[in-house]
């Protein structure tokens, strides 16, 4: 069965770097398209960008522009979310999904990673 | 980019009874090329990730019971839960992928009354 399996929970300091990873198993892992979209306590869902892992090409929010980098690595099916320049506002947990084969809808996702930015 | 703006914020529906939430978009997520509505509907519980209901506006993704529809089109979206059961307590957000960013609604909190 599908299954993507995040890292895990993050301290940061603000100013500071996370990465996030999200293997994936239960499919042919270069075929289909990754997102990460956040949640913020509380709050609503945000897609912060997708990537293909068969090239590595991404196309990330125009929020996160020069902020953030995907990255996968096909050997292990694995890909990784790093944000950079933490502040508070980026406090929230941290999802990978999997993107529909028809469209960029997410069929399945990861468990969460909360990442929590404080001083 | 395009806003979607769900209503209610929140509802309370007895068991058994209809639950109905409305998501309306900035710009239409009806691509005449295919004449399909480019919008997903998603069920998020409590410490859970969110999970895809229906996709194209009233597709059921596998699985999911037939309780839950999907209708609308162009702007304005509706899901429906015929008879509500204990276990569709939860969030429900309605996502555009018709174009990037991929935004989604604010959230409907669904309770029991």
């Amino acid at each position: 069965q599908v299954q993507l399996v995040q890292s895990g929970a993050e301290v940061k300091t603000p100013g500071a770097s996370v990465r996030v990873s999200c293997r994936a198993s239960g499919y042919s892992f270069p075929d289909y398209f990754f997102a990460w979209v956040r949640q913020a306590p509380g709050q609503g869902l945000e897609w912060m960008g997708t990537i293909n892992p068969n090239g590595g090409a991404t196309t990330y929010a125009q929020k996160f522009q020069g902020r953030v980098i995907m990255t996968r690595d096909r050997s292990i099916n694995t890909v990784y979310m790093e944000l950079n320049s933490l502040t508070s506002d980026d406090t929230a947990v941290y999802y990978c999904a999997r993107v529909h084969v028809e469209g960029a809808m997410f069929d399945f996702w990861g468990q969460g990673a909360l990442v929590t930015v404080s001083s | 980019d395009i806003v979607l703006t769900q209503s209610p914020e929140s509802l309370a529906v007895s068991l058994g009874e209809r639950a109905t939430i409305s998501c309306k978009s900035s710009q239409s997520l009806l691509y005449r090329s295919d004449n399909d509505n480019y919008l997903a509907w998603y069920q998020q519980k409590p410490g859970q990730p969110p999970k895809l209901l229906l996709f194209w506006a009233s597709a059921r993704n596998s699985g999911v019971p037939d309780r839950f529809s999907g209708s609308g089109s162009g702007t304005e979206f509706t899901l429906t839960i015929s008879s509500l059961q204990a276990e569709d307590v939860a969030a429900y957000y309605c996502q555009q992928y018709h174009t990037p960013p991929y935004t989604f609604g604010q959230g409907t909190k669904l309770e029991i009354k």
